[in-house]
């Protein structure tokens, strides 16, 4: 079985400066993606960022980063120079490579940013 | 461009009709697709996997009579919400996925029963 936790149901931070959203998985299995999604309030689901289970180096995609840290089991979203449009839902999401589309998603966490 | 296409984006029936929503993959084949539902300001619950020319494989809970699934092809999955109820109302999006990429989205189906 697998499990996404994000405990931070609620975030904030000043526009043009980076955050940091939290994530943590337990998973059994050998080889799996990470994924991080956006929703906004429309209700489409944009992804962002993929990290794969034996990848050496950090995901990194325009003004996101993720920091991998497969001892600890976190795969947390850096968003780097806030703007007000980055303000929406933030879903964290793990795939077995063994099971192609079958994702397991965290509870999210809505970021507000401020102007 | 749209990878998944997912109509209607609302619909808002009376309880007890049945609602179908379809999932079109529009750039690749799609043996397998997935049907999620998600309440307000939560996460995305997998209802379903809909496997193509077979039976779609529900998740512990999901009711198979009450949420149809029928994937006759390899671009399209369709979920038909039967005698629906209010408690029904919900938004139910879908995804297609293939090995080593991100799962693709539709837009999302808002449903409302009154």
């Amino acid at each position: 079985a697998q499990k996404i936790t994000q405990t931070q149901p609620g975030m904030f931070v000043q526009e043009k400066e980076a955050v940091t959203l939290d994530c943590t998985y337990d998973t059994s299995d050998p080889s799996y993606g990470l994924f991080w999604y956006k929703q906004p309030s429309s209700g489409e689901m944009i992804f962002l960022i993929y990290q794969g289970s034996y990848d050496q180096q950090n995901a990194t995609e325009g003004r996101y980063s993720l920091n991998f840290q497969k001892a600890r089991k976190s795969a947390n979203l850096v968003i780097s120079a806030s703007q007000l449009g980055d303000s929406a839902m933030y879903f964290c999401a793990m795939r077995p490579n063994t099971n192609a589309g079958k994702s397991t998603f965290g509870d999210g966490t809505t970021l507000t940013v401020k102007p | 461009g749209a990878v998944v296409s997912q109509h209607p984006s609302r619909v808002i029936c009376k309880s007890g009709t049945s609602v179908k929503i379809e999932c079109r993959s529009l750039d690749f084949q799609a043996t397998t697709m997935f049907w999620y539902r998600q309440f307000p300001k939560k996460s995305l619950m997998l209802m379903a996997t809909s496997n193509e020319g077979s039976k779609a494989t529900y998740e512990q809970g999901v009711e198979k009579d009450k949420f149809l699934i029928n994937h006759a092809s390899l671009t399209l999955s369709t979920l038909t919400v039967t005698s629906a109820h209010p408690e029904d109302s919900s938004f139910y999006i879908c995804s297609v996925g293939t090995e080593n990429t991100e799962a693709f989205f539709g837009q999302g189906t808002r449903l409302t029963v009154v």
